[in-house]
Parts: C-alpha cells; sequence; structure tokens
C-alpha cells in the first residue's frame, strides 16, 4: 500500500515570492511521483510528474519538484508566484508497475497568492 | 496532447433520480478509465476502474449497484448515479491513462448536485 501526505493544507503568499509546497510518500515498492493543479470546478491539469532519471523535474508554469528518495519527499518550487497560481495542488503517486491503476492522491495543498 | 472530455460539467437533479455522467477519450483509444469522487476541500477518492467489455471494478466501499459503469467502446465510459440522494452531492472526475499507463488524463469534472 502507498500513501501521500501533504503536510500544509495551505499556503498563503505574496505575489512574486518562492514558494515551496511539501510532499511525502510512503510505499513498498518503486514508485511514479505526479503533482497535479486543480483550478475551482475544474479538473486536473498535470504540472510535472517523476518517472526515472534526473531527479530534478521541470514541469509547467515554471514550476519544478525534486525528488528526494532517501526522504521520500517530492516537493513542489516556484521561485516566483503569480495571482493566476491560486489553486489546488495535488501530490499524488503510483507503483511503478502498475501505472495509474494505483495512483494515490494527497489531500492537496491550497495556493493562495495576494498582491 | 490527449485530451479527455467530461460531460455535463455540472447537474442538479432531485433525489430519487438518476443521472448520466459521460468520460470520453477523444484522440486516443482508453480500454481502462477511472472515476474518482472529490468531497469539498478533500483528495481525489478512487471510486471504481471502468474496462471495456467488461465489468467494472469497484473499490472497497463503493456500492457497485449505486455507481452504474458501462465502458462500451473504447473512447467512452459512462456513470450513472443512481436513485440519487442529497449525500451523493460532489465532483466526479473520470481520468484515462496513455503511453502505457505512464500518464493519465483527466477530465473536467462533473459537479453533482442533489436537491
Amino acid at each position: 500500500a502507498q500513501s501521500v501526505t501533504q503536510l500544509d493544507s495551505q499556503v498563503p503568499v505574496f505575489e512574486e515570492a518562492p514558494v515551496e509546497l511539501r510532499c511525502n510518500y510512503s510505499s513498498s515498492v518503486s514508485v511514479y511521483l505526479f503533482w497535479y493543479v486543480q483550478y475551482p470546478n475544474q479538473g486536473l491539469q498535470l504540472l510535472l510528474k517523476y518517472l526515472s532519471g534526473s531527479t530534478l523535474v521541470k514541469g509547467i508554469n515554471g514550476f519544478e519538484a525534486e525528488f528526494n528518495k532517501s526522504q521520500t519527499s517530492f516537493h513542489l518550487r516556484k521561485p516566483s508566484v503569480h495571482i493566476s497560481d491560486t489553486a489546488e495542488y495535488f501530490c499524488a503517486v503510483s507503483e511503478m508497475n502498475s501505472g495509474y491503476s494505483t495512483l494515490t492522491f494527497g489531500k492537496g495543498t491550497m495556493l493562495l497568492v495576494s498582491p | 496532447g490527449a485530451v479527455v472530455s467530461q460531460h455535463p460539467s455540472w447537474v442538479i437533479c432531485k433525489s430519487g433520480t438518476s443521472v448520466k455522467i459521460e468520460c470520453r477519450s477523444l484522440d486516443f483509444q482508453a480500454t481502462t478509465m477511472f472515476w474518482y469522487r472529490q468531497f469539498p476541500k478533500q483528495s481525489l477518492m478512487l471510486m471504481a476502474t471502468s474496462n471495456e467489455g467488461s465489468k467494472a471494478t469497484y473499490e472497497q466501499g463503493v456500492e457497485k449497484d449505486k455507481f452504474l459503469i458501462n465502458h462500451a467502446s473504447l473512447t467512452l465510459s459512462t456513470l450513472t448515479v443512481t436513485s440519487a440522494h442529497p449525500e451523493d452531492s460532489s465532483f466526479y472526475i473520470c481520468s484515462a491513462p496513455w503511453r502505457g499507463g505512464t500518464e493519465a488524463f483527466f477530465g473536467q469534472g462533473t459537479r453533482l448536485t442533489v436537491v
């Protein structure tokens, strides 16, 4: 079984400030890791994913995340946020050998960007 | 990129009636689709896995007679909420895996309100 912990339910930040959204996971097998963004009343949009290779992954909208196997973390970062980044962010994992059939989501972190 | 279209985006129905939600993969074939439910300010919970040409697989605690899933073609899966009650009000999202399961695309979601 696998689980995902997003410790911060809400992260308020001022525009143009840097931000880090934390994600820790637990799994008995190797995993794929994902970050999704959800705008109000919309589906999920993939920001970035880690499948293998370089542990620093760059995604859309200026976001990046770093996979740290020893700390079982996959924190999401952006050096300078915009008002338009205000949304819910979900970290997710899936077991490497079963793809999306075992996709598990964290509870989400609401990023609130104010001017 | 691949697109998954979900319809309707919102629906209000009377208690006791049934509601059908459609999930279509627009430019790829999806032998498998997933249905999630999301309560306010909570994460996505997998309800069931829809398999083309065979019965759906339901997660523990999900009533298969209440949430009927049909996957009649390689591009369409439907979720029917039967005899809906106010507690069924939620945000329902479908997704379809792609590229051997290393990616998944999500529909826009359906906001169901039962009055």
